[in-house]
């Protein structure tokens, strides 16, 4: 069955900090990919995604992520966080192929607090 | 305000009760789906539907039911509530493209407490 990893569960950066999240599938096809965040108490939102082209997406924010497809992963980055990013953010994949259409599968999740 | 709105916010049943999570958006999309989720699980799927009348189970659909009357609304359904359904509760809706469902809006969620 497809899945998705994320590496850290929490993370707790100084702002200025640079940020880097991990994300891993396990899908050998062609993917979908994308990068949610959830604000505390607000919904789930985009922060980027990844169809095809370009490897290295740029989303709002300043935050950025890397296909990496020989490596099945979609890393998060940004180069200096602020106080504003503590939230939850999720890598969710969506495989193309094998009925997989409409089956948005999400990781469990990184915690980021970010201290002033 | 293309939104995605959910209903109720905030509830608290005993085990055994039937309820009903309302999901509404105004955006057109054909696509919406139900998620829940819980603590070092992330979001998982309950149900989906591609359009009015046309749905299919997700990974965890075992306990709710669903239906696709019209396309603006997309009710969760659970028919007897146990405590294992304790949960947050999200709805999402996109349009559909050539690769299937897209970008996902979502509602505010629905947090969710059975006794």
């Amino acid at each position: 069955a497809q899945s998705v990893s994320q590496h850290n569960h929490h993370v707790i950066l100084s702002e200025a900090a640079s940020l880097e999240l991990g994300c891993n599938y396990s899908y050998g096809g062609t993917v979908n990919l994308f990068w949610y965040v959830q604000y505390p108490g607000q919904h789930l939102q985009l922060l980027l995604k990844y169809f095809s082209g370009d490897p290295l997406v740029k989303g709002i924010k300043g935050f950025e992520a890397e296909f990496i497809k020989s490596k099945f992963s979609f890393n998060l980055r940004k180069p200096s966080v602020q106080w504003s990013d503590t939230a939850e953010y999720f890598c969710a994949v969506k495989a193309l192929e094998s009925g997989g259409y409409n089956k948005l599968i999400f990781g469990a999740g990184t915690r980021l607090a970010v201290h002033p | 305000e293309a939104q995605v709105t959910q209903n109720p916010r905030y509830l608290i049943t005993v085990t055994g009760k039937k309820l009903t999570v309302t999901c509404s958006q105004n955006m057109n999309h054909e696509y919406m789906s139900w998620y829940r989720q819980d603590p070092g699980l992330g979001l998982r799927q309950i149900y989906y539907s591609m359009n009015v009348e046309v749905t299919d189970k997700g990974d965890v659909p075992e306990g709710y039911k669903v239906s696709r009357k019209e396309k603006r609304n997309f009710p969760l359904i659970l028919e007897s509530p146990s405590p294992n359904q304790t949960s947050l509760y999200f709805c999402a809706s996109s349009l559909v493209g050539s690769s299937g469902a897209n970008v996902l809006t979502f509602g505010a969620g629905s947090r969710l407490t059975v006794l």
